[in-house]
């Protein structure tokens, strides 16, 4: 069965500077995709960038910008110039890519709480 | 696009009785997750629908809970005989099957229903 796992429960970062989040995965298949998602305090989940693991090129969303390692099986997102407004709990998610898996359920990580200092 | 509903927000109910949440999916999205988040700790998958049939089922999800989705449109879960432990964050997702270069693989939550059992 597939897993994900952050290992960083809390992370804080000044404004303005850069922040990576961890994250690692297990899983037998070679095609799937991995996720970071934001939840705001009292607020739904949104997506903040998303990379497909046939494509060796990282993804980048602006300010967001992941280091996928497909051999380590890892996937950390970097969040350059941070700002007030990124202070959230960060989850990182695999879904399989492939039929002949069965599933298509996303599977997250525990989160990353990361607080932003002014 | 109004994106994904649910319905209630918030439902504050006594231990043994029943409740019934909706969820209304993005309208042609043809995938429906529901999920459940405890404080503090990611999502943690319940079920899912492709249109109206339900594929998976979580072996965490005991024989109380039931899920449906009619016409494959908005879907129900009904919690039957409530106990304190079902206090959650429950989560509604919907997404689309992928078409070509991966597009339309990430889920698009609801704002959730929080269940208080007392």
């Amino acid at each position: 069965a597939q897993t994900v796992t952050q290992s960083q429960p809390e992370m804080s970062v000044q404004e303005a500077e850069t922040v990576t989040l961890s994250c690692t995965y297990d899983t037998s298949e070679s095609d799937y995709y991995l996720f970071w998602y934001k939840q705001p305090p009292s607020r739904q989940m949104i997506l903040v960038i998303r990379q497909e693991a046939y494509k060796q090129q990282n993804a980048t969303e602006n300010r967001f910008s992941v280091n996928f390692q497909k051999a380590a099986k890892s996937f950390s997102l970097k969040i350059s110039d941070s700002q007030l407004g990124d202070a959230a709990m960060y989850f990182c998610a695999y879904r399989s890519g492939s039929w002949t898996s069965g599933t298509y359920k996303y599977i997250f990580g525990t989160g990353t709480r990361l607080k932003v200092l002014a | 696009d109004t994106g994904v509903s649910q319905d209630p927000r918030h439902k504050i109910t006594k231990r043994g009785q029943n409740v019934t949440f909706r969820c209304d999916p993005i309208s042609e999205h043809n995938r429906l997750y529901w999920y459940r988040q405890t404080l503090g700790q990611g999502p943690e998958f319940l079920t899912y629908f492709q249109n109206e049939a339900q594929l998976e089922k979580s072996r965490l999800l005991s024989d109380r809970f039931s899920a449906e989705r009619p016409k494959g449109s908005f879907s129900t879960l009904e919690i039957q005989r409530t106990e304190q432990g079902d206090s959650a964050m429950y989560l509604c997702a919907s997404s689309l099957d992928e078409g070509t270069g991966g597009r339309g693989t990430e889920a698009f939550f609801g704002q959730g229903t929080r269940l208080t059992v007392v």
